[in-house]
């Protein structure tokens, strides 16, 4: 069965600090793996999509690793603000955009205190 | 930050009630999407479309429709409400570019049925 965890489920840190979330999978064929930001009632905003050759992208603070033999990826929040107070959410697609489903992680509620 | 929108962004309303929520899109994508998300739990695809008159549904079963007369109107019906509706729908488009991997959220719609 293919699945996305995440862990954490939930993380609160101080404003400065820097977090690692870890995401595990077992999807296959894999394509793409990609995280998501999603505030409070809000839709998710992409931060970063990897490809099977790519193992490591960052987006200005947020950094991501994929380790695609044994299926995990990590995000790592560097110098945290309270702005990312926010769910983080893996996402991993079997195939390209055209045909590949998408397989949602539950995400991890982070919560950054001042 | 992505030309999606979505309304009404909250929705409380009575069981029986047939309601329609809004999906738009400035960005010329054929591809839509509407997914279900209920707190702390994952995003679940209910109903997806390559292009105008193509729907097809999703992997969660849904008891609402869907209608794609124009590229960048993607509307989701529910003929009556009940209270087991009572969820966060987010919309979601994507282009047709090969290698092109990445989904545009739209804001959601936190629907409630009493």
């Amino acid at each position: 069965k293919n699945q996305v965890e995440q862990s954490p489920q939930s993380l609160i840190i101080l404003e400065g600090k820097n977090c690692t979330l870890q995401c595990n999978y077992t999807v296959s064929p894999f394509s793409n793996l990609r995280w998501y930001k999603q505030d409070t009632g809000r839709g998710p905003v992409s931060l970063t999509i990897m490809t099977f050759s790519e193992n490591t992208k960052s987006n200005g603070r947020y950094t991501a690793t994929l380790d695609a033999d044994t299926k995990q990826s990590s995000l790592h929040i560097t110098a945290s603000q309270l702005s990312d107070s926010a769910s983080y959410i893996c996402v991993v697609s079997d195939r390209g955009s055209t045909l590949g489903r998408l397989y949602f992680g539950r995400g991890t509620q982070l919560t950054v205190w001042p | 930050e992505a030309d999606i929108y979505q309304t009404p962004r909250y929705l409380v309303i009575g069981t029986g009630k047939k309601i329609t929520l809004e999906c738009s899109q400035t960005m010329g994508h054929d591809k839509m999407y509407w997914y279900q998300q209920d707190p702390g739990m994952e995003l679940h695809l209910i109903h997806y479309s390559y292009g105008v008159n193509s729907t097809e549904k999703g992997d969660l079963s849904s008891e609402s429709t869907v209608s794609r007369i124009r590229t960048e109107h993607f509307p989701l019906t529910l003929e009556s409400a009940r209270p087991s509706h009572t969820s966060q729908y987010l919309c979601a488009s994507s282009d047709d570019r090969e290698n092109s991997y990445e989904q545009y959220f739209g804001p959601g719609t936190r629907l409630t049925v009493t």
